[in-house]
């Protein structure tokens, strides 16, 4: 079966500081990968989304990019975290086409 | 623009009554998919109902029900039979090319 695992659940950071979550699937081969950033009470904002290796499209422009060295791995980071990074930051992953997406547990970002 | 729009922030509804959460959508794309997403409020993202742009009958799930209405492009999600369980925060999503999109979700509070 598949599983998504993404982490850490929770973390604070400095501004200025770098940042990296990672996320992973397994038991899929060649996943649409997505990260969603969703700040208290509101909707999910696509920042990237990935259809292969290498294949990286951001949707938002700013503090942020997105990787995907392997498969089934795809990481977010940041050089210098702002305070308005903070927000409650998902992965997820669907076999493509228009099929339904399986999500991360999530991580709690907040900036200080 | 590919765009969906969920213009209900707060929903009421007494416990074992129906309800009805609102979705319209806007693509130029002939195929797509749209979703139903529930969101307790820890944070994990439930898929609860997918209507293909091609499926001539609405879908169901259970006490989930897709009301799709493609001429109008919506998407509403009819619960019926509601329970305390499903208070939570409901997201209509769609996928276009590659990517998933969300609106900015419903909170749905149901009431003893």
């Amino acid at each position: 079966s598949q599983t998504i695992h993404q982490w850490p659940a929770t973390l604070v950071q400095p501004v200025g500081s770098p940042l990296s979550l990672e996320c992973t699937v397994e038991g899929t081969s060649n996943p649409n990968l997505y990260w969603y950033r969703q700040a208290a009470g509101r909707g999910l904002q696509l920042l990237f989304y990935s259809v292969g290796i290498g294949q990286i499209s951001s949707e938002v422009p700013q503090n942020l990019s997105a990787s995907r060295p392997q498969d089934r791995q795809f990481i977010l980071s940041s050089k210098k975290l702002l305070l308005s990074d903070s927000g409650f930051y998902l992965c997820a992953w669907s076999v493509g086409g228009h099929t339904e997406a399986f999500f991360g547990q999530g991580t709690r970002l907040t900036v200080v | 623009a590919q765009k969906i729009t969920q213009t209900q922030p707060g929903m009421f509804v007494q416990e074992k009554e129906a309800v009805t959460l609102d979705c319209t959508y806007d693509t130029s794309d002939p195929s797509y998919g749209l979703f139903w997403y529930k969101q307790p409020s820890s944070g994990e993202m439930i898929f609860l109902i997918y209507q293909g742009s091609y499926d001539q009958q609405n879908a169901t799930e259970g006490r989930y029900s897709l009301n799709f209405q493609k001429a109008r492009k919506s998407a509403n999600l009819v619960i019926s039979a509601s329970q305390l369980g499903d208070s939570a925060m409901y997201f209509c999503a769609m996928t276009p090319t590659g990517k998933l999109i969300f609106g900015q979700g419903t909170t749905l509070q149901v009431k003893p």
